[in-house]
């Protein structure tokens, strides 16, 4: 079954604990990238990778940092966690470019204390 | 920037009634995709319906439908005869043809909520 699998799906830590979300897909796909969802703010894309090795910031990079060493991977990583970031956070993938469609995974609920 | 506005935060509509969400962008683009996206309570982001921006006849996925207004940059979901299960978040999305990065501006949401 084609799908983007998020790990954990649910995650409590406390402030500067370093943690990562990790990101798998088996589509083959070219293009991955996460998104922080918050209340009356919808989605806002962290960062994304155009392929492996290339990634670039999005619109909210701040305090986040991503690799890309294989296709298929794409893990957030979460230095020192704050709890300004305690959201929703969701991994997509697409063939790229020009498709104009992404696959999205299940969601990462995280909270930080 | 692109930015994307619902201006209807809530919204509940009888079952089998029809009901249409709002949706209006800006950008300066001309090649650009919309989207809606279904969030159920399960979190899943699920693609309802797309448009290609060049395209002037408007998408249509079984019960959902849309009314692209291009010059009025209005992207209203239609969606008949609704049912139990259509209840969630909405969520209108834009994306322009970019060589590299396929970002998705979203919108903030309308909840809609099906009535028995």
């Amino acid at each position: 079954e084609a799908q983007v699998t998020q790990n954990p799906r649910y995650l409590i830590t406390v402030t500067g604990k370093k943690l990562t979300v990790t990101c798998s897909q088996n589509m083959n796909h070219e293009y991955m990238s996460w998104y922080r969802q918050d209340p009356g703010l919808g989605l806002r894309q962290i960062y994304y990778s155009m392929n492996v090795e290339v990634t670039d910031k999005g619109d909210v990079p701040e305090g986040y940092k991503v690799s890309r060493k294989e296709k298929r991977n794409f893990p957030l990583i979460l230095e020192s966690p704050s709890p300004n970031q305690t959201s929703l956070y969701f991994c997509a993938s697409s063939t790229g470019p020009y498709t104009g469609e992404l696959f999205f995974g299940e969601g990462s609920r995280l909270t930080v204390l | 920037a692109q930015t994307v506005t619902q201006s209807q935060p809530e919204m509940s509509v009888q079952e089998a009634e029809t009901v249409t969400l709002s949706c209006t962008y800006d950008t300066s683009e001309n090649n650009y995709y919309l989207f809606w996206y279904k969030q159920p309570p399960s979190r899943q982001m699920i693609l309802v319906i797309r448009q290609e921006a060049y395209k002037q006849q408007n998408a249509t996925e079984n019960r959902f439908s849309v009314n692209f207004q291009k010059a009025a940059k209005s992207f209203s979901l239609k969606i008949s005869d609704s049912q139990l299960g259509d209840t969630a978040m909405y969520f209108c999305a834009f994306m322009k043809q970019d060589f590299g990065n396929e970002k998705l501006t979203f919108g903030t949401g309308t909840r809609l909520t099906i009535i028995p």
